[in-house]
């Protein structure tokens, strides 16, 4: 069982460059999230899907999009990297948005803007 | 916002000692998850909390969900080289307020054969 699948691993992105971070789950999750780790500031949400069909803003979401693209496949977009991009990038999904749904996390994307 | 601080930051222990971390907001939160971090991988769901005063156990890992809905603590008890990590508190904030999850800066773990 693959549970949460992000790709790419690793990017390194010029300034300006755009690119799409693409995530699956296989554990027929109804709710999708996008989190970005930085040092000393824990996981913070950056867009959000509680079902298939919808999407909304986490807490820092300026700089980028999503597409819930079916049930599976949650992808999120940097339409112009900036420098304060570069980050750890993790998807997660949970059966639904509620307390008692526990996140469950891919192996994250490891993005680099220079 | 709802902000969560974890403490300590870091720790580093021998083998076969104990270990104490907790988080502490000024808000209340209907859950309390930790979560560990391996290095290279995304976090794993350690323990979850969902009522106040609850005390939950899981192999050598003991929380505790605050009687004041707004603290949590993690005990590992005879640490062994495996418990290294980071490891991160998270708190669902109420309906009312959003229900977001909101996550600790994490303490990193390192101990010493």
């Amino acid at each position: 069982n693959a549970g949460v699948t992000q790709t790419p691993k690793f990017q390194v992105l010029k300034t300006g460059q755009s690119m799409t971070l693409q995530c699956a789950q296989d554990m027929n999750h109804n709710s999708m999230y996008w989190y970005r780790q930085d040092p000393g500031m824990g996981l913070r949400l950056i867009y959000y899907s509680a079902s298939e069909g919808t999407t909304d803003k986490g807490e820092v979401p300026n700089g980028y999009n999503v597409s819930r693209l079916n049930k599976r496949e949650f992808s999120l977009r940097l339409e112009s990297a900036a420098p304060s991009q570069t980050s750890v990038y993790f998807c997660a999904s949970s059966e639904e948005s509620s307390y008692n749904s526990p996140l469950h996390f891919g192996n994250g994307t490891r993005l680099t803007v220079t | 916002g709802q902000q969560l601080n974890q403490s300590p930051q870091s720790m580093f222990i021998q083998e076969g000692e104990d270990v104490s971390m907790n988080c502490t907001s000024s808000s209340i939160f209907n859950t309390w998850l930790w979560y560990k971090q391996d290095p290279g991988e995304g976090p794993v769901l350690l323990i979850a909390l969902y009522k106040a005063g609850e005390l939950t156990s899981n192999g050598r890992l003991t929380a505790q969900f605050g009687i004041t809905r707004k603290d949590s603590f993690l005990n590992i008890s005879a640490s062994i080289p495996s418990d290294v990590g980071i490891y991160f508190c998270a708190g669902q904030t109420p309906y009312n307020q959003g229900g977001k999850l909101i996550f600790g800066q994490g303490t990193e773990l390192s101990v010493k054969p």
